[in-house]
């Protein structure tokens, strides 16, 4: 019983593609996120929702355009992709962004190849 | 802004070796503190957390204690296993304004039989 899935797990495109990682999550939490994480392991926060509503936009090229139609899915969509767009995207999600110790719980990634 | 330092790896120890990886951090306030773990091929998953000064999480026989005056969180582990091989990540989350977690750059692991 996956609490938050991803998919694809494995993505390979061709640059100037347009493409979605859609993710869910069954934990009833009200806080979806996304990370990147680069080559060299680095995580970095790129966008996050609660209960349907955008918190956190970081500067991501507007190329990236996430959307959550309801509080358990936050889906990612890229467009005209890049080589440097090459990377995994982890989900995220955790109880309340606003309350107490915010404990986050990871999807598996989803490792994007732009050839 | 928030910020998160880790030493860099990778970390090679033998097996039952002591482990310490080093985690200091900048934040405004009072933070709460994470080790995230990420096994080849997963998704990171919690290790353990403190969540104000003096606290010390504890799992899986790994520790780390929440020092305030020297801003860190090291975790240690007394006798690590080939099992424990992995990218350990610190991590912090503020309790106000941005409420995403901040990770380190992540440590790698490798244990030696």
């Amino acid at each position: 019983d996956t609490a938050v899935s991803q998919t694809p797990k494995y993505l390979v495109t061709q640059m100037g593609n347009d493409k979605s990682i859609k993710c869910e999550q069954n934990l009833g939490h009200d806080t979806m996120y996304w990370y990147k994480q680069d080559s060299k392991k680095f995580l970095k926060i790129m966008f996050s929702y609660n209960n349907k509503e955008l918190i956190i936009n970081e500067t991501v090229p507007n190329r990236f355009s996430p959307k959550s139609p309801d509080k358990a899915h936050l889906n990612l969509h890229i467009n005209s992709l890049e080589l440097g767009d090459s990377a995994v995207y982890f989900c995220a999600s955790s109880q309340d962004a606003f309350a107490g110790a915010n404990v986050l719980t990871f999807g598996a990634g989803s490792r994007l190849t732009v050839l | 802004g928030n910020s998160v330092t880790q030493m860099e790896g990778p970390v090679t120890l033998s097996e039952e070796a002591f482990l310490t990886i080093n985690c200091t951090y900048t934040a405004t306030g009072y933070p709460s503190l994470f080790w995230y773990v990420q096994y080849p091929g997963e998704g990171l998953q919690l290790l353990l957390k403190a969540t104000k000064a003096d606290d010390k999480g504890s799992n899986k026989g790994f520790e780390a204690t929440y020092r305030k005056e020297t801003t860190s969180f090291h975790l240690e582990k007394g006798s690590v296993q080939v099992s424990d091989s992995a990218v350990y990540f610190c991590a912090l989350s503020d309790r106000t304004g941005r409420r995403a977690l901040t990770f380190g750059s992540g440590t790698r692991l490798q244990v030696q039989p």
